[in-house]
């Protein structure tokens, strides 16, 4: 079964400095795609960042990254220069052929501390 | 920009009551989706729809039916509330089936039943 892990329930990071953030998968598929949802203490699901299965380059957003190493079924985000505004619920997920929704990880809780 | 609006943030019902909770999306996508996020569980599928009338059962849709009458809105009903349905609704909605394509969320429905 298809299944995406988040290892980390909490995390802490300073202001200003990187972090990053796990997330394995598990499938069988060869053609996926990997997304990033942010959720601040308000609720809404921001979208983050992508990689497709096939993409060659680590998929970059501003101050987003994704370090994706396919071998290890890996796709971890890693955000430089932390903000307060980063302070939130981070969830990683996968959709693969065949498959219209999204499978969720259980979620990071970042706190960045001043 | 792309908006998903769900009825109520906050909602509180008695066991046994029948509850509906609505979602409508303004960008004329085809699919649309219900999840249920709980702590360290992250996001689960309950139903989608990808057409009106439309709909494929999720990964937990016991306890729950859906109903998708116009493209636009996407309905999730309780049919005789419990309190193991205490929980955070989250509706969803994404075009097209490719990989690519990210999903946009609404604000979320806290619901406590008592």
């Amino acid at each position: 079964a298809q299944k995406i892990t988040q290892t980390q329930p909490g995390m802490f990071v300073q202001e200003k400095e990187a972090v990053t953030l796990d997330c394995t998968y598990d499938t069988s598929d060869p053609s996926y795609g990997l997304f990033w949802y942010k959720q601040p203490s308000s609720g809404e699901m921001i979208f983050l960042i992508y990689q497709g299965s096939y993409d060659q380059q680590n998929a970059t957003e501003g101050r987003y990254s994704l370090n994706f190493q396919k071998a290890r079924k890996s796709a971890n985000l890693v955000i430089s220069a932390s903000q307060l505004g980063d302070s939130a619920m981070y969830f990683c997920a996968m959709r693969y052929t065949g498959r219209r929704a999204l499978t969720f990880g259980s979620g990071t809780r970042l706190q960045v501390q001043p | 920009d792309v908006k998903v609006t769900q009825s109520s943030r906050y909602l509180v019902k008695r066991t046994g009551e029948k509850v509906f909770l609505e979602c409508v999306q303004d960008m004329d996508h085809e699919n649309m989706f219900w999840y249920r996020q709980d702590p360290g569980l992250g996001l689960r599928l309950i139903y989608f729809s990808y057409d009106v009338k439309m709909k494929e059962k999720g990964d937990i849709p016991e306890g729950y039916s859906v109903s998708r009458e116009k493209k636009e809105r996407f309905s999730l009903i309780l049919e005789s509330a419990s309190t193991n349905q205490t929980s955070m609704y989250l509706c969803a909605s994404g075009t097209s089936v490719s990989l690519t394509y990210e999903q946009y969320f609404g604000p979320g429905t806290r619901l406590t039943v008592t």
